[in-house]
């Protein structure tokens, strides 16, 4: 079964640390993002990978960071965690091309910040 | 800027009834998702709808697109109270590659 694993569902940080988010899927898939979501205003894109060592900028990548060393691993960095980043975050994955019809996305990572 | 808006963002309908969701956006996609998110739960998709005209069923579910409008329609039939839940409409960019632009959710409570 197809699976995103997220490594934390709760996570409590305070203002100014940095924090890691990890994410890691078991589909072979090329493709990984990361989402934040918050009420009102469903899901942002916030950083996105199409393969390793790759990264693009989504619509919010303000404040954050990414890193994808391996293939099944993409990793989201707040490097000074701020407030306002307060949020649900999400990562997704997918298989390369348009010939694939959906995300498949982890259970997410509530992050308070203190 | 493609913008995704989703009407009605709160529903409350009683078992039995039928309703729908709609989902308009704002620059030209030919590719349309419907999510559904249970509470504390990651999305799950349940709809891709890929040209003019596609219509898709699942069950209870009716998910349609009209991409001259730029409109997409989630038609709930005789509602169930297994089917509350949040649902997304998420819109792909032509040239976006799965850059999912989301809309807000419609949170969607059925009592019996």
């Amino acid at each position: 079964d197809v699976k995103v694993t997220q490594s934390s569902r709760y996570l409590v940080k305070r203002t100014g640390e940095k924090v890691f988010l990890e994410c890691v899927q078991d589909m072979d898939h090329e493709n990984m993002f990361w989402y934040r979501q918050d009420p009102g205003l469903g899901l942002r894109l916030i950083y996105f990978s199409y393969d390793v060592k790759m990264k693009e900028k989504g619509d919010i990548p303000e404040g954050y960071s990414v890193s994808r060393e391996k293939k099944e691993r993409f990793s989201l960095i707040l490097e000074s965690a701020s407030t306002n980043q307060t949020s649900m975050y999400l990562c997704a994955s997918s298989l390369q091309g348009r010939a694939n019809e959906k995300l498949f996305f982890g259970s997410g990572t509530q992050l308070s910040v203190l | 800027e493609l913008k995704v808006e989703q009407n009605p963002l709160f529903l409350s309908m009683q078992e039995g009834k039928n309703y729908t969701i709609y989902c308009n956006y704002s620059t030209t996609s030919d590719r349309l998702y419907w999510y559904r998110q249970d509470p504390g739960k990651s999305l799950e998709s349940l709809f891709v709808l890929l040209s003019n005209g596609a219509v898709k069923q699942e069950g209870r579910l009716m998910a349609s697109l009209d991409t001259k409008a730029r409109l997409s329609t989630l038609h709930i039939t005789a509602a169930v109270h297994d089917l509350s839940a949040t649902y997304f409409c998420a819109v792909e960019p032509i040239q976006g590659a799965q850059k999912l632009v989301f809309g807000q959710g419609t949170r969607l409570t059925i009592n019996p």
